[in-house]
């Protein structure tokens, strides 16, 4: 079966531009959720979506936002992009428990 | 808060066994899971401890102590290709969901 699917995979950006990430979960897994991956602090966690809702949060600022579709599928925007940002941005599906992660979208803002 | 702590770093020889240490500090633990991640990949999935014991899968076993907040990851047989970073990650449920916090992984080097 297919895997998490995000695209895309690389994406260069300008401070103060904005960006919209998309990730396919597996198909009949209804959570989705978003992690963010820096040299400095690993991996962390930016939000979860299960059926359309938002049922958990990270501490990010409100620039981050996210959404998922009645089809599970999510994005995710970063609005007024600093340098920051740049980083590996992974989104993991989820069904009973487990996660799978997709390959990411590596993020680049100049 | 949560609070995970594994080794930066770790050497080990080809054909060895390596054993890679996770302690955590959490509320709402739910389950806590090893990943292993090559340079420019995604984790993937080794293992899941919600129980106190011993998981074994292969070449690779896992350990929970939720009494003491502490899991291992055992690797046996060890091959050039496990060099990669091993990530130790607690699920938590809080908020109304679940979310994974994440050590800042392991980079396990494995030589001739």
């Amino acid at each position: 079966k297919a895997g998490v699917t995000q695209t895309p995979r690389y994406l260069i950006k300008t401070r103060g531009q904005q960006v919209t990430l998309s990730c396919s979960p597996i198909s009949g897994h209804r959570s989705v959720s978003w992690y963010q991956q820096t040299p400095g602090q690993g991996l962390q966690f930016l939000f979860e979506y299960f059926s359309e809702t938002q049922r958990n949060k990270g501490n990010f600022p409100g620039r981050f936002s996210g959404r998922q579709f009645s089809n599970s599928r999510s994005e995710m925007n970063v609005s007024t992009l600093e340098l920051g940002d740049s980083a590996l941005y992974l989104c993991a599906s989820s069904l009973d428990g487990g996660y799978t992660f997709g390959s990411g979208t590596r993020l680049t803002v100049v | 808060g949560q609070n995970i702590d594994q080794p930066t770093e770790m050497t080990a020889t080809e054909g060895a066994i390596v054993q890679i240490n996770c302690t955590y500090q959490t509320s709402g633990f739910n389950g806590l899971f090893w990943y292993q991640q090559h340079a420019g990949e995604a984790p993937t999935f080794l293992s899941y401890n919600v129980l106190d014991g011993l998981e074994e899968k292969g070449r690779f076993s896992s350990f929970l102590s939720r009494s003491k907040g502490y899991s291992y990851l055992l690797l046996k047989e060890l091959q050039m290709k496990d060099s990669a970073s091993y990530l130790c990650a607690v699920r938590d449920f809080t908020g109304g969901g679940n979310k994974l916090t994440f050590g800042t992984g392991t980079q396990l080097k494995v030589e001739l």
